[in-house]
């Protein structure tokens, strides 16, 4: 089994509709990380989590929301999505330290109609 | 702030080619640099990394040094094989002023004839 899972894989939407990402690890690890990927714009980071009660914006967290549920799960919500949030979305995971890999989930591809 | 720039893409080479994927980087304290790789239909995965100027970083025949001189952190593959078609991105981490977070590049996408 995977290390770090997302589902939906693929979801198509509507303008306006609320939509949930979500990510879970059996890593054991204690961080976890909301990207974006859009062509040519290489991977930006939305939320980041260093454990259960620390949550922090990243680059781009305009339009998002996310919950850290568990230290294995963490969630990416759109409120009220809009076409410009189509994206592929990937989560990741890392323990402590800038020396160290982060692990990246297969992704999310959203499609905002 | 952080910051990370590749060479642009798309790059197509045949098999056995040498391969040189450019990326510099601007950092304000010492960072730790990685290549990170994107098969198509997957998550990105760890290819090499750097924590300090002058190491290099080597796996599956690519490797790259930290130039902290040139503020560079090339890729080179001696031989590519159609399997290294993918995407490869740069990054880099800084403890000090980021967290720990990850700066990536744009992604350079590489395509290897036979």
């Amino acid at each position: 089994d995977a290390d770090v899972t997302q589902t939906p894989r693929n979801r198509i939407t509507k303008t306006g509709k609320r939509i949930m990402l979500e990510c879970s690890q059996t890593k054991g690890h204690d961080r976890m990380y909301w990207y974006r990927q859009d062509p040519g714009l290489g991977l930006q980071l939305i939320y980041y989590s260093f454990d259960v009660k620390d949550i922090n914006k990243g680059e781009i967290s305009d339009g998002y929301s996310v919950s850290r549920q568990a230290q294995a799960k963490f969630s990416l919500s759109l409120e009220s999505a809009i076409p410009n949030q189509t994206a592929l979305y990937f989560c990741a995971t890392s323990v402590g330290g800038a020396r160290n890999e982060q692990f990246f989930g297969p992704g999310t591809r959203l499609t905002v109609l | 702030g952080n910051s990370v720039t590749q060479m642009e893409g798309p790059v197509t080479l045949s098999e056995e080619a040498f391969l040189t994927i450019n990326c510099t980087y601007t950092a304000t304290g010492y960072p730790s640099l990685f290549w990170y790789v994107q098969y198509p239909g997957e998550g990105l995965q760890l290819l090499l990394k750097a924590t300090k100027a002058d190491d290099k970083g080597s796996n599956k025949g690519f490797e790259a040094t930290y130039r902290k001189e040139t503020t560079s952190f090339h890729l080179e593959k001696g031989s590519v094989q159609v399997s290294d078609s993918a995407v490869y991105f740069c990054a880099l981490s800084e403890r000090e002023t980021s967290g720990s977070r990850l700066t990536f590049g744009e992604g350079t996408q590489l395509t290897v004839n036979p």
